[in-house]
């Protein structure tokens, strides 16, 4: 089974509207992370946002949120007001301490695309 | 700060060719990790340092794959021989010792490797 799963490929966004990319995982851990990443065309993958397994609160990130529903094993992102340099892959991954260690299981990644 | 940078940033051999890639961690980050994407697949785990020990070596493919990190600075990767399917990105990324799942792991750009 997939530990992380990302089912929306590809996507397109109208410029200044909120997009929610999805993310669903699965763990037996407790305690555990989730992390975004975003990956413009250049190919760097940058840091955009966390949540912990026991944090009560979303994350929030300027523009970026993460709607965690730690019951239903989701966390998706959510971009408000997309800009055109929004455009890239964006992945979710999950970092399990106690199941496998400090490595991230990464997602299959969605294509976000911002519409001028 | 400098971020993680590696090097070269694309490299092109042919099959039975040995390659080297480099990463150079952020200063003061003692866990190191080494990723790849190969083509239409997700980032997988590779290997992950903590200084120059490593600490987890089990998503390595095969013995053609050298990781060293001598000195707890900069790693290398070496693939000896190169095979088709080593085609990929490689990724690595760096991060300062944290005992919870908040962790967070800066990647580098990776380095993209096609093997002819």
């Amino acid at each position: 089974a997939q530990k992380i799963t990302q089912t929306q490929p590809g996507m397109f966004v109208q410029e200044k509207e909120a997009v929610t990319l999805d993310c669903t995982y699965d763990t037996s851990d407790q305690s555990y992370g989730l992390f975004w990443y975003k990956q413009p065309s250049s190919g760097e993958m940058i840091f955009l946002i966390y949540q912990g397994s026991y944090d009560e609160q979303n994350a929030t990130e300027g523009r970026y949120s993460l709607n965690f529903q730690k019951a239903r094993k989701s966390a998706n992102l959510v971009i408000s007001a997309s800009q055109l340099g929004d455009s890239a892959m964006y992945f979710c991954a999950m970092r399990e301490p106690y199941n496998a260690g400090n490595m991230l299981t990464f997602g299959g990644g969605t294509r976000l695309m911002v519409k001028p | 700060e400098a971020g993680v940078t590696q090097f070269p940033s694309h490299s092109v051999i042919e099959k039975g060719q040995t390659v080297t890639l480099r990463c150079d961690p952020i200063s003061g980050h003692d866990n190191l990790y080494w990723y790849r994407r190969v083509m239409g697949k997700e980032i997988k785990f590779l290997l992950h340092f903590v200084k120059e020990s490593k600490q987890d070596e089990s998503g390595m493919p095969n013995n053609r794959f050298l990781a060293e990190r001598t000195g707890g600075t900069y790693s290398t990767l070496k693939v000896q021989p190169a095979e088709l399917e080593d085609s990929g990105v490689y990724f690595c990324a760096s991060s300062q010792v944290s005992k919870d799942s908040q962790e967070t792991q800066y990647f580098g750009p990776g380095t993209r490797l096609l093997v002819l």
